[in-house]
Formats: structure tokens, sequence, C-alpha cells
């Protein structure tokens, strides 16, 4: 079946901490991997998507990295604005057209 | 402003009323998505549609159904609301399938089923 596991559940960092979100897949292959912030009593908003093993993006102080079983959200010198959940999705190969597998999220909170 | 509606917000009712929960965008985009979302399970897939006129069933479909007669609009019907469907639900769109494509989302319709 397949999976996508993030970790931690919970991540409580000091402003300016630098820190790295998990998100593993167990699938052979992927179409895209997507990371996803969401506030308290809102959707989710975009954020990036990441199609090949060894693909960067940057938005201000986020970076996210894929490899062939995981993809990291590098967060750089958090600010308390940053405070939110961060869900990862993807396509696998061979999954039906348009159906995303969603992570539970971290919720990541930054303390001035 | 480019955005994805949903009425109503906030929604209580009873087992066995049925309910339409709504959901519309302006940005012209051929798939729609309906999701719920629930503690310590995620965002899960509903049903999802790919132009008018076509759907398809996500992960957890069991006690849903939807219609696409125009492009703009997605509703979720729930012909016979029980408790386990108490949730969160977000509607999103995207340009083209979700799989490469940026979604867009709502911002969510809270349901309490009693």
């Amino acid at each position: 079946e397949d999976q996508v596991t993030q970790s931690p559940e919970a991540l409580r960092l000091q402003e300016g901490e630098s820190s790295s979100l998990n998100c593993s897949y167990t699938v052979s292959g992927l179409r895209g991997l997507f990371w996803y912030r969401q506030d308290p009593g809102k959707g989710p908003e975009f954020l990036f998507t990441l199609y090949s093993a060894g693909e960067e993006k940057e938005k201000e102080r986020l970076k996210a990295t894929l490899t062939k079983k995981e993809s990291f959200l590098h967060i750089t010198a958090p600010k308390p604005e940053d405070s939110a959940t961060y869900l990862c999705a993807f396509c696998p190969y061979g999954g039906s057209q348009g159906n995303l597998i969603f992570g539970k999220g971290t919720k990541l909170s930054v303390k001035p | 402003e480019a955005q994805v509606t949903q009425n109503p917000r906030y929604l209580i009712t009873v087992t066995g009323k049925k309910l339409t929960v709504t959901c519309s965008q302006n940005m012209n985009h051929e798939y729609m998505s309906w999701y719920r979302q629930d503690p310590g399970l995620g965002l899960r897939q509903i049903y999802y549609s790919m132009n008018v006129e076509v759907t398809d069933k996500g992960d957890v479909p069991e006690g849903y159904k939807v219609s696409r007669k125009e492009k703009r609009n997605f509703p979720l019907i729930l012909e016979s609301p029980s408790p386990n469907q108490t949730s969160l639900y977000f509607c999103a769109s995207s340009r083209q399938d979700p799989s490469f494509s940026e979604q867009y989302f709502g911002p969510g319709t809270r349901l309490t089923v009693t």
C-alpha cells in the first residue's frame, strides 16, 4: 500500500533556530511530491512541487528537497509567522489520475 | 480575486437529513476535488472531477455523492448523513491534474452530524 509518513508530528523551535521536516514515502516512483502549508481554520496553501530526485526549490526561508524515498522541508532562521502545519502529498506512478495521498502533517510552532 | 468558495462554513445536522455543501471556483479550472480532514488521519480524498460530467472516486467515497454539471461548481451531497461523517471538509481546484499542478483549497466546511 502506498504510504506517506511525516515526522516529527510536532516541532517547537525558537525564532532563528533552523530545522528540517521529513516526508518519507513507500512507492517505487511518484508523479510529483507536494508541500502545503495549513494555518488553523484554513485550507491548505500550496508551497512547492518536486518531480525528480535531486530537485530543490526555495521560497523565502523554506527549501524543499527530494530524494528517491523522502523529501525534506528545510526551514532556515524561522519566524513566528512560519508557525503552521506543513503537509506533504504525492501521487504514485500507477495511481489514479487526480488522486493525491496526503501525510498527516507536521505542526510547527516557532516561539519568539 | 481568484478563489474557491464553500457554503455553508459550519453546519450542524441530524442523522439521515440530506444535505448539500456547495463549492465554486472562479479560475476556470478543469479539476476539482473534495477532501475530508480528521484528527490523526489527515486529508483524505472523497471524490474528484477531471471536467464537466467526469467524476471518479477517491479514497473514502462511501456515503457521498458529487456532480459536475458546470465547470465552476462541484457540490458534495450527503444523502443520509451519519455521525461518522462529522468532519472538516475542503473543496479544491487545479488548472490540470493535481498530480502535476498546485491545488487551491477553499476555506473549509465544518460538519457535525448528531
